[in-house]
């Protein structure tokens, strides 16, 4: 079946470094895929939309130039976390529909836990 | 997209069907029914999805009421490792694939 793979699944990185979180689709080619980030014992919060060829889509309140995404191909899309702080550390979790229909399935990556110190 | 409103935790018996109930009554007649589940510190994996008619693949049961204002997810035999948060989600054409988490059930199969 179709899946979608996050690339790394654990990050650690110094206060005000950048780091960046792949996402890719294995099987089936996706114009559109979605980040999210989850805190400890809450749910899932959508950060942005990530658009093939063209800009990203942010939700209200997420800051587009401290989350850079950026969706360059078809199966590939990737989140830098800019001038990463101790607050950015969460769970970033990728998403991405395998077809566009209303009615395909929408397949989540494994998630990628990212711990700034 | 229509709201969803599921209990915050439910508990079943190993061995035994797991029946989580959702309620979407505001739900329109476009909009898709969807069920995730997370298992901690995992990404969320999914179960089924289901518009009227009730489906059933090799994880799950969807059962969605005539009138599509609710539905329940039953895992016809839980294991312990079923113990997960189970999100129900609608889903319609004019949202692309963005899907809204709610708060979702917390179902803990007990041996």
């Amino acid at each position: 079946g179709a899946v979608v793979s996050q690339h790394p699944s654990r990050v650690i990185c110094k206060s005000g470094t950048s780091v960046k979180i792949e996402c890719r689709s294995l099987d089936f080619q996706a114009t559109t895929m979605f980040w999210y980030r989850q805190f400890p014992k809450k749910s899932l919060m959508l950060m942005a939309t990530s658009n093939e060829g063209s800009k990203a889509t942010y939700e209200q309140g997420v800051e587009k130039d401290k989350f850079l995404i950026n969706h360059a191909s078809l199966t590939l899309s990737t989140l830098t976390v800019t001038s990463a702080h101790p607050e950015d550390s969460s769970f970033y979790i990728c998403s991405a529909r395998a077809g566009g229909l209303a009615g395909n399935t929408i397949y989540f990556g494994e998630g990628s836990w990212l711990t700034v110190v | 997209d229509a709201k969803t409103t599921q209990p915050t935790s439910m508990d079943c018996a190993e061995g035994r069907a797991a029946n989580l109930p959702c309620n979407h009554s505001t739900i329109s007649g476009n909009e898709y029914v969807y069920w995730y589940r997370q298992i901690h510190s995992q990404g969320p994996q999914y179960i089924i999805h289901g518009l009227k008619n009730n489906e059933t693949n090799e994880m799950a049961s969807l059962i969605i009421t005539e009138d599509r204002k609710s539905s329940t997810l039953i895992l016809p035999h839980a294991t312990l490792r079923d113990t997960a948060v189970y999100y129900c989600i609608v889903l319609g054409a004019s949202s692309g694939s963005r899907l809204t988490f709610g708060e979702g059930t917390q179902l803990t199969v007990n041996p």
